[in-house]
């Protein structure tokens, strides 16, 4: 089955670090570029950051300005897995984020996601 | 930051009715914008991309339209598990996408 599941939300205070991991199957994860994407209570989807497929002669990463210099995304083409890493944490990053696979370029979609997971920020 | 202003807030229809639902970028995006469909519970479902073509599986009458900065996405024979938020995402600025804050469409 083609699915992306993420794992390790938790409740963390401020200041406090997470890792983030979402685990790709049925497709070939190193083809594709991947996101995670957060939707905060009651609020809308918010892009967080974009890490190019195996193609690039490098990976490109780009980030949201909300979490630059705080989150570091990566992804293991061997585990087919993607990650974001989050440091110095916020009560405004409380949100559920989701993976979310992009089939490339801007004429195109993100046309699959994961069901999220929960991240809590609160003292 | 392109930004992304859809309307209405919430739409309510009947099934069988037709939904339009509209979404305006704060400058010029060709037709580079994406439809979504999300409920709760579940991940969001990729509608429409580049404007106007539909996704993989999506039924024929979900339909998008629009260029340049005013976009529609139009549902016709509403059925009740249409009932969802509807998001536009713009992707001029690729990848730094950003979303639009969604329509609540409810089907009574």
């Amino acid at each position: 089955e083609v699915q992306l599941v993420e794992s390790g939300g938790d409740l963390v205070k401020p200041g406090g670090s997470l890792r983030l991991s979402c685990a790709a199957s049925g497709f070939v994860f190193s083809s594709y570029s991947m996101n995670w994407v957060r939707q905060a209570p009651g609020k809308g989807l918010e892009w967080v950051s974009f890490i190019s497929s195996r193609r690039d002669r490098s990976s490109s990463i780009y980030y949201a300005d909300s979490v630059k210099g705080r989150f570091t995304i990566s992804r293991d083409n061997a585990r087919n897995s993607l990650f974001l890493q989050m440091d110095s944490l916020r009560v405004e990053d409380t949100a559920v984020y989701y993976c979310a696979r992009d089939r490339g370029g801007a004429a195109d979609g993100t046309d699959l996601w994961g069901r999220g997971t929960l991240v809590t920020v609160s003292s | 930051e392109i930004v992304l202003t859809q309307s209405p807030a919430t739409l309510s229809l009947s099934p069988g009715g037709r939904a339009t639902l509209s979404c305006r970028a704060s400058q010029t995006i060709s037709t580079f914008l994406a439809w979504y469909q999300h409920k709760l519970g579940q991940p969001p479902r990729l509608l429409i991309y580049d404007a106007s073509k539909r996704a993989t599986g999506i039924p024929a009458r979900f339909s998008g339209s629009g260029s340049g900065t005013d976009f529609t996405l139009t549902i016709s024979s509403l059925e009740p598990e249409d009932a969802a938020i509807y998001f536009c995402q713009q992707r001029g600025n690729w990848p730094r996408y950003t979303f639009g804050q969604g329509t609540k469409l409810e089907i009574k």
